[in-house]
């Protein structure tokens, strides 16, 4: 079943501005993944956070994580039109050794030049 | 990097035939790897764990008989779309952790089927 539910379901900005995705998750994680999809493509890993972890950075990404909440948000600052692509979390499983992700619904980012 | 390779990345195939997807590890070894179903603007939908040396283990819903998986190798998972209908029509994407958590794992490029 699918955990993550992300929101927006679509954003649509300006090159240059900052793009806010948010993602919630229903159960105990270890951690929290976040993936790009270019369209029709496979998944490139964008950055992860552990359980543990609060805030993480990585180049122009910045996420957070409340397990208080259940939820992260993936910042993108200074957004390019490359940036275009669909944005998955994954979260996995914090009981039973199992390697399965689960993934959001995703949100679909499209940065106007 | 790590790198997982899928073959292949486009079929197309008539009705009632049988489409095998490969799914290669190629700079480690994968014990485990994944399969995902991903239909147009959806997400990823986990069909089933592929396991090496035993049978795969499929998520509820999806038809073991249907979606023959056969772990071969260390490096090597195929997916087996039997009797292939319309409606199996999407995009198939393999996975493989590196090591036994979920810290590193990596994706294939896809494969897209469309059935006629």
């Amino acid at each position: 079943s699918q955990q993550g539910e992300e929101d927006p379901q679509a954003l649509s900005i300006q090159e240059g501005e900052n793009a806010t995705m948010n993602c919630s998750y229903k159960t105990s994680i270890n951690n929290l993944q976040w993936y790009r999809q270019n369209s029709g493509r496979g998944l490139v890993h964008l950055i992860l956070i552990r359980s543990n972890e609060r805030e993480k950075h990585s180049g122009r990404l910045r996420v957070t994580l409340d397990t208080s909440k259940k939820s992260s948000s993936l910042l993108i600052t200074a957004s390019r039109a490359a940036d275009t692509a669909s944005y998955f979390c994954a979260t996995d499983a914090e009981k039973g050794g199992s390697e399965k992700l689960v993934f959001g619904k995703g949100t679909k980012l499209t940065v106007n030049p | 990097g790590a790198v997982v390779s899928q073959h292949p990345s486009r079929v197309i195939c008539k009705s009632g035939t049988s489409v095998k997807i490969e799914c290669r590890s190629l700079d480690f070894q994968a014990t485990t790897m994944f399969w995902y179903r991903q239909f147009p603007k959806q997400s990823l939908m986990l069909m089933a764990t592929s396991n090496e040396g035993s049978k795969a283990t499929y998520e509820q819903g999806v038809e073991k008989d249907k979606f023959l998986i056969n772990h071969a190798s260390l490096t090597l998972s195929t997916l087996t779309v039997t009797s292939a209908h319309p409606e199996d029509s999407s995009f198939y994407i393999c996975s493989a952790p590196r090591g036994r958590s979920t810290d590193t794992q990596y994706f294939g490029p896809g494969t897209r089927l469309t059935v006629l």
